[in-house]
């Protein structure tokens, strides 16, 4: 499986606005996961989507929080009004690495900034 | 929820020197996976390791799930094993993972 690759690398926005963030390339036999790890901090798990579907998310993913398959291949996370507090790297992983062994694997990241 | 507890929390190592990083949980699991967050903010999965024990070059993992906890050793620390590491741990093998605080490792020449 190729690696997890996340886009953009870093946005900055202001506080209202929406924001897609972008991880490619998905396959219909992998779980994805979104975390977040605001500047300093722990690594909070957010959501986690298998088979088109959530299949755990956290009290962090309230309604301004959404997942996606837009086109098949992408898997977004959309936060509808960002607020000061969204501030945070974002990491989209899955399930397997390279050689298909079962450990959660990272993209770089997403650096979001809400101004 | 799980609670996940990383000791010590800051660890300041002269290269060369050996180094064992614990990690404690509250529950039982069946999932739990080391990562090393390198200074760009990467993090890289080291083990997955729910029992047992693993050696992957100078680094090896050791897990006691009857026991609740997990260690993480370092031999012969190099510069860029600085970082900071992480324990997750989680109720099944697909499961979100609960991740500790970490422990920042900081490595000198």
């Amino acid at each position: 499986e190729p690696e997890v690759t996340q886009t953009p690398s870093h946005q900055v926005t202001q506080m209202g606005q929406e924001v897609i963030l972008r991880c490619v390339p998905i396959s219909n036999h992998l779980y994805f996961y979104w975390y977040r790890q605001i500047l300093g901090q722990k690594v909070e798990f957010l959501v986690s989507f298998y088979n088109n579907e959530i299949s755990e998310k956290s009290e962090i993913f309230d309604d301004q929080f959404s997942v996606e398959r837009p086109d098949g291949s992408n898997f977004t996370l959309k936060i509808r009004s960002t607020k000061l507090e969204d501030s945070a790297m974002y990491f989209c992983a899955r399930n397997r690495d390279a050689s298909g062994a079962n450990v959660l694997t990272f993209g770089a990241g997403s650096r979001l900034t809400v101004l | 929820g799980i609670q996940v507890e990383q000791s010590p929390p800051d660890l300041i190592l002269q290269e060369g020197a050996n180094s064992t990083l614990r990690c404690n949980f509250s529950d039982s699991v069946n999932n739990l996976q080391w990562f090393h967050q390198n200074p760009w903010g990467q993090l890289i999965n080291l083990f997955y390791i729910p029992s047992g024990t693993k050696q992957n070059g100078r680094l090896s993992a050791t897990t006691v799930a009857t026991e609740r906890y997990s260690l993480l050793y370092i031999s012969s620390s190099q510069t860029t094993d600085s970082g900071v590491y992480f324990c997750a741990v989680g109720p099944r093998a697909n499961s979100k993972l609960t991740f500790g605080k970490g422990i920042t490792l900081s490595v000198r020449p």
